[in-house]
């Protein structure tokens, strides 16, 4: 089975700033990479799929980019309403599997 | 609009089985399939398995393997998950979601259920 593993696990950001969270597959994923982010007490949204299109509503200050087994995912300048749990997510193959998570904080 | 809207929590005894159903409303059921993941207390999330509305062909996490069944009812346009042999260790929230891989499963998702907490507890 793939393996995901996200750096860091937590992140402390001011407002403006600009933040890049990575992901690492266990094996070439080629570009199935997709990310998510999660707030307290709601399911995961999807923000970025195909390592690196804009899903429909999301603001473009978030992007994304990689391929084979390094990627990342960068908030160019984030907003109050960023601050959350961001997870990667691989498609490449089944069984699909999530990174730990990392943790946007103030 | 599309929406996934799930059955409400569960509390269950260890051994005992949990099913979940997640009405889906706002696209054509049989278009896509639906993925099943859990999320323990703390823990990201983890995928469970998929099922094809069309073809009712599933795949199956290795994890939950021999414990999961998953169905549809496509006149409801409802999907099921069925999970036994329930220990504490499958206390999570389950999440249905739709999964935009409709002939291989595994993802993106772009749309989720709210969530079902199952809790196993003697």
């Amino acid at each position: 089975d793939i393996q995901m593993t996200q750096s860091p696990t937590s992140l402390s950001a001011f407002v403006g700033a600009r933040v890049t969270i990575t992901c690492r597959a266990s094996q070439s994923i080629s570009q199935f990479l997709n990310w998510y982010q999660q707030r307290p007490g709601e399911a995961p949204k999807l923000l970025i799929y195909g390592t690196s299109n804009l899903q429909s509503g999301v603001p473009s200050r978030f992007r994304a980019s990689g391929s084979g087994t390094d990627f990342t995912l960068t908030i160019s300048t984030v907003q109050s309403e960023d601050f959350a749990t961001y997870y990667c997510q691989q498609s490449y193959t089944t069984p699909a599997a999530f990174g730990q998570g990392t943790k946007l904080e103030i | 609009q599309v929406q996934l809207e799930q059955s409400g929590g569960e509390l269950k005894k260890p051994g005992a089985s949990v099913k979940v159903s997640c009405k889906t409303s706002g696209f054509t059921f049989t278009t896509y399939g639906i993925s099943w993941v859990r999320q323990a207390p703390g823990q990201g999330p983890v995928w469970m398995g998929w099922i094809s509305a069309f073809h009712s062909k599933t795949k199956t996490s290795p994890s939950f393997q021999g414990r999961l069944s998953m169905t549809t009812d496509i006149p409801a346009t409802t999907a099921y998950m069925e999970l036994t042999g329930l220990t504490a260790d499958d206390t999570a929230i389950y999440f249905c979601a739709r999964d935009l891989a409709a002939d291989t499963g595994g993802g993106p998702f772009d749309y989720w259920g709210q969530g079902t907490p199952v809790t196993v507890s003697s």
